[in-house]
């Protein structure tokens, strides 16, 4: 099956640092990448869509200057949570969708801890 | 309100024995996933449908994205089956955008 590798599992950063982290897709191409947060509350948002030959789509609340997201190639993602505070704790979620597939797949997510 | 509306929220069974979750939408779904988030945080992909039903095992799942609804029945339970499950629509054409549940925390005992 298609497989997501995140990184870093989890980070504990300062308040007004920042944090980076990466998705990769193994053994496939992912057409589109979306990056997701659970947070502390459980509940799922969906920050941004990376889709081939479109530009990133950012959902309300949330900014390409907080999260700036970098698509190079169709195996790699990364996002960045500049400026980190309280807020933005949870658990970030990069869901890749393989060519010709309908469903994402998910990596296991890092998790952010803000002091 | 919550387009997706996820029940039980909570669930325990006996091992052997089964049950159902349910996920309501209020807008009309082109396409659900089915994920069980494992003790590591893994969301595990069960299901995709973008209708009918699908069987895998002990689990089946179903969607009728006319009626706004999904289920996903557990069979003969097992230890292993423990964990939060989710489901999570998606309403545009591309299938990027999921609308996920606030999951069901399910405990299998012996």
């Amino acid at each position: 099956g298609a497989l997501v590798y995140q990184y870093p599992r989890r980070t504990i950063c300062k308040s007004g640092t920042s944090m980076r982290m990466e998705c990769q897709a193994v053994g496939f191409q992912a057409t589109s990448v979306a990056w997701y947060r659970q947070s502390p509350q459980k509940t799922f948002e969906l920050i941004a869509l990376s889709t081939v030959n479109s530009a990133i789509k950012y959902e309300q609340n949330f900014t390409q200057e907080k999260f700036p997201i970098s698509h190079p190639n169709l195996s790699f993602s990364s996002m960045t949570v500049l400026n980190a505070y309280l807020e933005d704790r949870g658990l970030y979620l990069c869901g890749a969708r393989p060519q010709g597939a309908g469903q994402l797949y998910f990596g296991e997510g890092s998790k952010l801890t803000v002091l | 309100g919550d387009q997706v509306e996820q029940s039980p929220s909570a669930l325990s069974l006996h091992e052997g024995t089964g049950s159902a979750l349910r996920c309501n939408f209020t807008t009309t779904m082109r396409a659900v996933q089915w994920f069980r988030k494992n003790s590591r945080g893994s969301l595990i992909n069960l299901f995709y449908l973008a209708s009918g039903t699908k069987e895998n095992g002990r689990l089946k799942s179903a969607f009728d994205s006319k009626e706004r609804y999904s289920t996903l029945h557990i069979r003969d339970a097992q230890l292993e089956d423990s964990g939060t499950y989710f489901c999570a629509a998606s309403y545009d054409s591309g299938y990027n955008k999921l609308t996920f549940g606030k999951g069901t925390v399910l405990l299998v005992s012996p």
